[in-house]
């Protein structure tokens, strides 16, 4: 089946250093990718996605390419800030399945 | 503004009892869903509805049901079968029923077991 592999956390950075979380993933088919944020208490938000081979997401600031030959989508920022502490799910659904696979998460601490 | 919202934000349940979460959304989407999030873990499914009046079982749906009278609304009702039902809920919608279209997440209720 479908499966979703993320770096365990948690991660802690100070402010403006560079992010990188890492996802790979399992899946029949062609999958579309997609990073989820959590910001404390809250629901997730869609923070950006790919749908096909070498596509870029990106949304404030975040990126992340569809890696075909490694199956792989990982997370990248220049410069975080506090304001980014949350925690980033990695998730695909591919052509055959109904449902979107979640990563269990990566917890992420900014520090000033 | 459109969204989905949930409510309660936190909801006790007492030992042989049913409790239900709403979610409502007037985004006009057609699909639903609900997850459950545990600490530490990814988003599991329960349940998911693609069109009024219908709906499938997700991955955990035992001792969870649903409704899907009308459009906007996607009842979650925790029965007494479900035995480690502390967790925080995720209600979800999408605009259309493909499953790679993009699903828009609600606030969540927390569900705790007295």
């Amino acid at each position: 089946g479908d499966s979703v592999t993320q770096m365990e956390g948690p991660v802690t950075l100070s402010e403006e250093a560079f992010l990188t979380i890492n996802c790979t993933y399992t899946a029949t088919g062609y999958p579309s990718l997609f990073w989820y944020v959590q910001y404390p208490g809250e629901g997730l938000q869609l923070l950006l996605k790919a749908t096909k081979a070498d596509d870029k997401g990106s949304n404030k600031g975040f990126e992340a390419t569809y890696r075909k030959e490694t199956t792989s989508f990982h997370l990248e920022k220049g410069s975080v800030q506090v304001s980014d502490s949350a925690v980033y799910f990695c998730a695909l659904v591919s052509g055959s399945a109904r449902q979107l696979t979640f990563g269990s998460g990566t917890q992420l601490t900014v520090l000033p | 503004d459109g969204g989905i919202t949930q409510s309660p934000k936190y909801l006790f349940r007492k030992e042989g009892q049913n409790v239900t979460l709403s979610c409502e959304q007037n985004l006009n989407h057609d699909a639903m869903y609900w997850y459950r999030q545990d600490p530490g873990q990814g988003l599991r499914l329960i349940y998911y509805s693609q069109i009024v009046n219908d709906f499938q079982k997700g991955d955990i749906a035992e001792g969870y049901s649903v409704s899907r009278e009308k459009k906007e609304s996607f009842p979650l009702t925790v029965t007494s079968a479900q035995k480690n039902p502390t967790a925080f809920y995720l209600c979800a919608s999408s605009r259309g029923t493909d499953p790679q279209e993009t699903q828009y997440f609600g606030p969540g209720t927390r569900l705790l077991v007295l």
